[in-house]
């Protein structure tokens, strides 16, 4: 069984200053992992994936996540956050017994202060 | 533009009136889903297809049913809808790896 679970359901950052999403997982099997951005009244976008490569992954806007086996985390992190990166954030997992499933965590909401 | 439409963005119908939510995905794409969000419960997955007939339950199936007669359409159908099915629904598509979904944009159902 996997799953995932997003450790802060809201984080509070003023503009300009990091941003830190905790995700850790929980699988049998080497997991894909992913960070998903949803804007208010949009729809889910990719930031990110972790597929088994480099273990510090590169996304969309700035941000980026590092994959750590020995931690069972996904963290994802941004060095200055921007009012436009106001969003709920989902860490997702993917495994090889299933391609199908995605186990997607509850989110956690950032609100970004000026 | 490799996309995944779905129709309509939004719903509003009464118990019981049978109704589809159409999904079809251009990216030649073998897996497509459907997921609804709630708030406080996330994102949960209903059905899935790993490729034309052949779907499989997710984690919230009761109360809907799916077909994958072709490989780009996936519809999502409620036969007898009821309010606690009132939620906003995802439709997605991803290839037969590791690669993550693409969603689309949503479709915000009220059931009255």
């Amino acid at each position: 069984a996997q799953s995932v679970t997003q450790l802060d359901s809201h984080v509070s950052v003023s503009e300009g200053t990091p941003v830190l999403l905790r995700c850790n997982y929980s699988s049998s099997y080497s997991p894909s992992l992913f960070w998903y951005v949803q804007h208010p009244n949009k729809g889910l976008q990719l930031l990110l994936k972790y597929t088994s490569a480099a273990t510090l992954v590169k996304g969309i806007n700035g941000f980026e996540a590092e994959f750590k086996k020995s931690e069972t985390s996904f963290h994802l992190t941004k060095p200055s956050a921007h009012m436009s990166d106001a969003a709920e954030y989902f860490c997702v997992s993917l495994t090889t017994d299933s391609w199908g499933k995605f186990q997607f965590g509850a989110g956690t909401q950032v609100v970004v202060t000026p | 533009e490799a996309q995944v439409t779905q129709n309509p963005r939004y719903l509003i119908t009464v118990t019981g009136k049978k109704l589809t939510v159409t999904c079809s995905q251009n990216m030649n794409h073998e897996y497509m889903s459907w997921y609804r969000q709630d708030p406080g419960l996330g994102l949960r997955q209903i059905y899935y297809s790993m490729n034309v007939e052949v779907t499989d339950k997710g984690d919230v199936p009761e109360g809907y049913k799916v077909s994958r007669k072709e490989k780009r359409n996936f519809p999502l159908i409620l036969e007898s809808p009821s309010p606690n099915q009132t939620s906003l629904y995802f439709c997605a598509s991803k290839p037969a790896d590791g690669s993550g979904y693409t969603f689309g944009s949503g479709t915000r159902l009220t059931v009255v």
